[in-house]
C-alpha cells in the first residue's frame, strides 16, 4: 500500500459527460502529480501540483482540468468526453520539497470506461 | 521532445534465469531514473531508482546500471521467480527545472516455474 488513495475505483459514464477523479496524496507529501494510462500510449504524464499551485504540464487536453486544495487533496476533472478518453487514471505524490529527484508514489488508479 | 525508448516489449524466462530490461532516453540532462512494477490491478509501484552521479545501484536481486555517456539504464533482475511477472516500466526525469516524468512503454515480463 503506497498510501495514495484515489475514488473511485471504477467509472462508467457515457459520451459528452463531465467527471471528476479524486486523489489524496501520503501523508505529508505536498505534491501531486496525475496520469494516464491506455493500451496504445502507456503512462502519459499529464500535470503536477505542488502545495495547491500548477508546477508543470505533460500532454493535458483543454478538456481536462485539475487542481490541489488546502487539504492537499487534488481532484482531475474531465469533461465533454470521448471514446477515447476511456483509460486507466492515476495520481502520484511526492515529498515534501518537489524536486526533480523525488521518488513519486503511485494510488491504486481509477479506471473510466466512457461508452 | 523527450523520449524513452524501452526493450523488449515482452520476456520470457524460466525461474532462475535472470532478465534483463533495457532503457535508452534522448534528453542528456536527464538525471533521475526510477523503474516500476506493475503487477495487474495495481498502480505502478517503485521498486529501484538511480540517479546520475551513480553508474550502479544494488537492491538484493535488482540492480541497475547507467551509461550517461550512452544515454541508457538497464534493470537486471537475478534469480527470477514466479512473483516477479508483472509490467515493468523504466522512466526519466529531465533536469529541465520542470517535473515531467518521461516513462518508457513498458516490458511484460512472464516467468515461467
Amino acid at each position: 500500500d503506497s498510501g495514495v488513495t484515489q475514488t473511485p475505483k471504477h467509472l462508467i459514464t457515457a459520451t459528452g459527460q463531465r467527471v471528476t477523479l479524486r486523489c489524496s496524496p501520503r501523508s505529508g507529501d505536498l505534491s501531486v502529480y496525475w496520469y494516464q494510462q491506455s493500451l496504445d500510449q502507456g503512462l502519459q504524464f499529464l500535470i503536477q501540483y505542488y502545495n495547491g499551485e500548477e508546477r508543470a504540464k505533460g500532454n493535458i487536453l483543454e478538456r481536462f482540468s485539475a487542481q490541489q486544495f488546502p487539504d492537499l487533496h487534488s481532484e482531475l476533472n474531465l469533461s465533454s468526453l470521448e471514446l477515447g478518453d476511456s483509460a486507466l487514471y492515476f495520481c502520484a505524490s511526492s515529498g515534501a520539497a518537489g524536486g526533480a529527484q523525488e521518488t513519486q508514489y503511485f494510488g491504486p488508479g481509477t479506471r473510466l470506461l466512457v461508452l | 521532445g523527450e523520449n524513452v525508448e524501452q526493450h523488449p516489449s515482452t520476456l520470457s524466462v524460466q525461474e532462475g534465469d535472470s532478465a534483463v530490461i533495457k532503457c535508452t532516453y534522448s534528453d542528456s540532462a536527464s538525471n533521475y531514473f526510477p523503474w516500476y512494477k506493475q503487477e495487474l490491478g495495481k498502480g505502478p509501484q517503485l521498486i529501484i531508482d538511480i540517479r546520475s552521479n551513480v553508474g550502479e545501484k544494488k537492491d538484493q536481486r535488482i540492480a541497475v546500471t547507467l551509461n550517461k555517456t550512452a544515454k541508457h539504464f538497464s534493470l537486471h533482475i537475478t534469480e527470477t521467480q514466479p512473483e516477479d511477472s508483472a509490467v515493468y516500466f523504466c522512466a526519466a526525469r529531465p533536469n529541465d527545472g520542470g517535473f515531467k516524468t518521461i516513462f518508457g512503454a513498458g516490458t511484460r515480463l512472464f516467468v515461467k516455474a
